[in-house]
């Protein structure tokens, strides 16, 4: 069966310019979640959709930050404008269910912001 | 908020044992533990839910103690393809799960 898929696995572009992380869960999952994980902060939830509708974007750092899910099938994640301390490994995970479900993350996108 | 985990590292020799705990200072519903491999996404070992209960995965076990809201892991007879960062997540009384700083495992021949 195919995991989460994350793309692009590494991305680098400059200060200023829009980011656009995709991801697309597993089939027949129906919660998601956006991590960012950094040295300093670890693994942190940035905002977090069921059944397609973002329930909390308590995480999302700044308005720079935004995220959608059209569909069941894909979710995107977009920086605009991008900062240098935007730099991270940015993870998607899904899972079957909210509460107690195992969470399955994707390999992730390592950001880099010049 | 995030729970607290300890050691942040340790080193072992292939067959030695390792404890690795994860405390919270809210009340939990549930805990999950998580290894990460150097460049690798986060990888699901267990859930722990209310009760106490204890659960393994290979030689890698668990326990759940909620009166003191804190987790153990276990890794017993440590082998090689132990190494990697371990993470707990705890649950409180939403659907998020907190994860704490990790603590990195090391496992020499």
């Amino acid at each position: 069966d195919a995991g989460v898929i994350q793309s692009p696995r590494h991305e680098v572009t400059e200060m200023g310019q829009e980011v656009t992380l995709r991801c697309k869960p597993i089939s027949g999952h129906n919660s998601l979640f956006w991590y960012r994980q950094t040295m300093m902060r670890g693994l942190e939830l940035l905002i977090y959709f069921n059944n397609n509708v973002p329930i909390d974007d308590s995480g999302m750092p700044e308005d720079r930050f935004s995220a959608k899910m059209p569909n069941a099938s894909f979710s995107t994640l977009k920086i605009q404008p991008s900062e240098p301390r935007d730099s991270a490994v940015y993870f998607c995970a899904s899972s079957l269910a909210t509460g107690d479900q195992p969470q399955h993350f994707g390999d992730g996108t390592r950001l880099s912001i010049l | 908020q995030q729970p607290v985990q300890s050691p942040q590292a340790v080193i072992l020799r292939e067959g030695e044992d390792a404890v690795i705990n994860c405390s919270s200072s809210k009340a939990l519903y549930s805990v999950h533990w998580y290894r990460q491999k150097h460049g690798e996404a986060p990888v699901f070992l267990m859930i722990l839910l209310k009760g106490g209960e204890q659960k393994g995965h290979d030689k890698i076990s668990a326990s759940f103690n909620e009166k003191k809201q804190q987790s153990s892991l276990y890794l017993t007879a440590s082998q090689l393809s132990y190494s990697g960062t371990y993470f707990c997540g705890t649950r409180t009384n939403d659907y998020k799960l907190s994860f704490g700083a990790g603590t990195t495992v090391t496992v020499r021949a």
